[in-house]
């Protein structure tokens, strides 16, 4: 069963402005992570974000987490055309044994 | 990148045949992972291994087996391949679980006609 649900599927913007992806999820967290993935690569790991933060910064890379909400949101600012990816949020699932990943949001920045 | 291998990277195979998928680790990890990666599902995992001999299931393991007989290697059988199995295949490697933060292979890209 899918643990993170990306919002929104698909987002196009032009370069220069900022992006915003949210992850929402179902159950109590220990840590949730997101990912990118360019097209025809494997996926790369962005930012964990343990569930005692409420914000946590990676460059242009922004990630905050509401437990409360059981969400989080990652910002990317200042878009570059090599931001075009999917990106997704992974969450460990009740066993904690394993990650389990949404569905992800398309990004496109256009030149 | 971290130190992980898929291959083959491309297969094409015909209805009805076994294939094994192949994951190849040279960073220690205990934790490996098999997903499938379909459109309009996301990611979506096969099985996964947390240790040598150690596998479990995930949400889509129909049809599917695993095998670790070694740290390094984490291979995916596919019994009897069928239509349905035609997908991206990703390996993943994480030092503890969902605590730290997983690499992933390349990918195989495996058609079944």
């Amino acid at each position: 069963s899918q643990q993170g649900e990306e919002d929104p599927q698909a987002l196009s913007i032009q370069e220069g402005e900022n992006a915003t992806m949210n992850c929402s999820y179902k159950t109590s967290i220990n840590n949730l992570q997101w990912y990118r993935q360019n097209s025809g690569r494997g996926l790369v790991h962005l930012i964990l974000i343990r569930s005692n933060e409420r914000e946590k910064h990676s460059g242009r890379l922004r990630v905050t987490l509401d437990t409360s909400k059981k969400s989080s949101s990652l910002l990317i600012t200042a878009s570059r055309a090599a931001d075009t990816a999917s990106y997704f949020c992974a969450t460990p699932d009740q066993g904690a044994q394993k990650l389990v990943f949404g569905q992800g949001t398309r990004l496109t920045i256009n030149p | 990148d971290a130190g992980i291998t898929q291959s083959p990277r491309h297969k094409v195979t015909e209805t009805g045949t076994p294939v094994t998928l192949r994951c190849h680790q040279t960073e220690n990890h205990r934790y490996m992972y098999w997903y499938r990666q379909d459109p309009g599902h996301g990611l979506r995992l096969i099985h996964y291994s947390y240790g040598v001999k150690d596998t479990d299931k995930g949400e889509v393991s129909d049809g599917y087996s695993v095998s670790r007989s070694k740290t390094e290697d984490f291979l995916l059988t596919l019994e009897s391949a069928t239509s349905s199995q035609t997908s991206v295949y990703f390996c993943a490697i994480s030092e503890s679980s969902v605590y730290t933060e997983a690499f992933f292979g390349q990918g195989t890209r495996l058609t079944v006609v």
